[in-house]
């Protein structure tokens, strides 16, 4: 069955202890990508993969960190958490973001989410 | 800056019809997609608009204007279950990064 994995779903954890948020998709795509949501403020980018070794930063980068050493794997890192990265976290992943493949669109499939508390 | 606009909430009756507006300014464009989301969970895809013109999927439709930096997803014969998070997100084509705007929360009355 084609996914994408998050893991862990749910995470209680305390300001400055480095965490990181694994994600794995199945489906041999090239495009992967974090975002984080909070009510009020929509989805938005914190890092994208176009594919293996590249790496650049969405929207709002700052206190993450992502690698991109395997095709699958896209892990989000947090040093160094803190209270305001509170927030649901999803990874998706796509071929291309809109490439058409013989009439078919292939588009970002989402991962379940994290909920992450950083108290 | 980059920028996507479409309305907080919209309440619609089950069985009619509903139009969601997207209205967008980004550093280029290459495509622009509509995801619905119900609460606590992964949004999912509903379509996607390169080119201007309609496109028609089952009961949603999205429209695309590039002239106008404007889209449109039609919901017809709406149903309770199409309660949810309507997302208009968009492909800036200088850089590969997804904007997505903050969604429209879509409320169906019996």
């Amino acid at each position: 069955e084609a996914q994408v994995t998050q893991n862990p779903r749910y995470l209680i954890t305390v300001t400055g202890k480095k965490l990181t948020v694994t994600c794995s998709q199945n489906m041999n795509h090239e495009y992967m990508s974090w975002y984080r949501q909070d009510p009020g403020l929509g989805l938005r980018q914190i890092y994208y993969s176009m594919n293996v070794e590249v790496t650049d930063k969405g929207d709002v980068p700052e206190g993450y960190k992502v690698s991109r050493k395997e095709k699958r794997n896209f892990p989000l890192i947090l040093e160094s958490p803190s209270p305001n990265q509170t927030s649901l976290y999803f990874c998706a992943s796509s071929l291309y973001p809109g490439r058409r493949l013989a009439g078919n669109v292939e588009t970002q499939y989402f991962g379940p989410g994290t909920r992450l508390l950083v108290l | 800056g980059q920028n996507i606009d479409q309305p907080t909430e919209m309440t619609a009756t089950e069985g009619a019809i509903v139009q969601i507006n997207c209205t967008y300014q980004t550093s280029g464009f290459n495509g622009l997609f509509w995801y619905q989301q119900h609460a606590g969970e992964a949004p999912t895809f509903l379509s996607y608009n390169v080119l201007d013109g309609l496109e028609e999927k089952g009961r949603f439709s999205s429209f695309l204007s590039r002239s106008k930096g404007y889209s449109y997803l039609l919901l017809k014969e709406l149903q309770m279950k199409d309660s949810a998070s309507y997302l208009c997100a968009v492909r800036a084509r200088t850089d590969d990064k997804i904007i997505f705007g903050k969604g429209t929360r879509l409320h169906i009355l019996p």
